[in-house]
């Protein structure tokens, strides 16, 4: 039962654009969520995260927007740098749930230059 | 100040034999957590430790599988007679306290593979 889903396996975008990725949500007890950024062969990297106070976190290229009604948030890279490219994980997690984190299976960017 | 350090980065094994994985923390941190990542997967939730206590091990399978983590050294993920499906990247993270919000800090990872 996958409470965390990354539905795109893959994107690509032109360097200069917006990258999209998108996560959906099962679990209605989450109130965390968060990006992680992975390149081969090295562990996630922490990008960005959002409380689920609120709709939108903003920081740099990098912005988080949570629509708690449809159980559905997006990060937007803008602009997309070849840089960029690498998986990213989105994950959540609930209060009380000893700060374990539950994560999508992630999407790659390909960022072309 | 080095980040988390994990140690093998590669492990291979063969079926039956044992599998000692270590993660040493970020100086200061006294949380530990293990995560498994299985090909084509997302990373899966293993075991969440403080120091000398195991906080929870939901994500663990229930044979085969401990971690500690002693008042000193590393923290050691163990796999007892592994099988072919054992095979996959083990990531260990801390943090100095529960983090919610900056989700805490991961290593490199060992890529465990069983002949």
């Amino acid at each position: 039962d996958q409470q965390v889903k990354q539905n795109s396996p893959s994107l690509s975008v032109q360097e200069g654009r917006i990258s999209i990725l998108n996560c959906d949500y099962t679990n209605s007890m989450f109130d965390y969520f968060l990006w992680y950024k992975k390149y081969p062969a090295e562990g996630p990297t922490f990008l960005i995260s959002i409380s689920s106070i609120k709709d939108k976190n903003e920081d740099g290229r990098f912005t988080v927007f949570l629509n708690k009604s449809a159980k559905h948030l997006s990060l937007h890279i803008v602009p997309s740098q070849p840089g960029d490219s690498a998986v990213y994980f989105c994950a959540a997690s609930a209060q009380g749930g000893s700060e374990k984190l539950v994560f999508g299976k992630g999407t790659k960017l390909t960022v072309n230059p | 100040n080095a980040g988390v350090m994990q140690n093998p980065r590669h492990l291979v094994r063969r079926r039956g034999q044992e599998a000692r994985l270590r993660c040493s923390p970020m100086k200061g941190h006294s949380h530990v957590y293990w995560y498994r990542q299985l090909p084509e997967e997302g990373l899966k939730f293993m075991v969440y430790l403080q120091k000398e206590n195991i906080i929870d091990e939901s994500g663990m399978p229930k044979e085969r599988f401990s971690a500690e983590f002693p008042k000193e050294g590393p923290s050691i993920l163990r796999i007892q007679q592994v099988v072919r499906g054992d095979s996959a990247a083990y990531f260990c993270a801390s943090s100095d306290s529960p983090q919610r919000a900056y989700g805490y800090t991961f290593g490199s990872g060992t890529r465990l593979t069983v002949v």
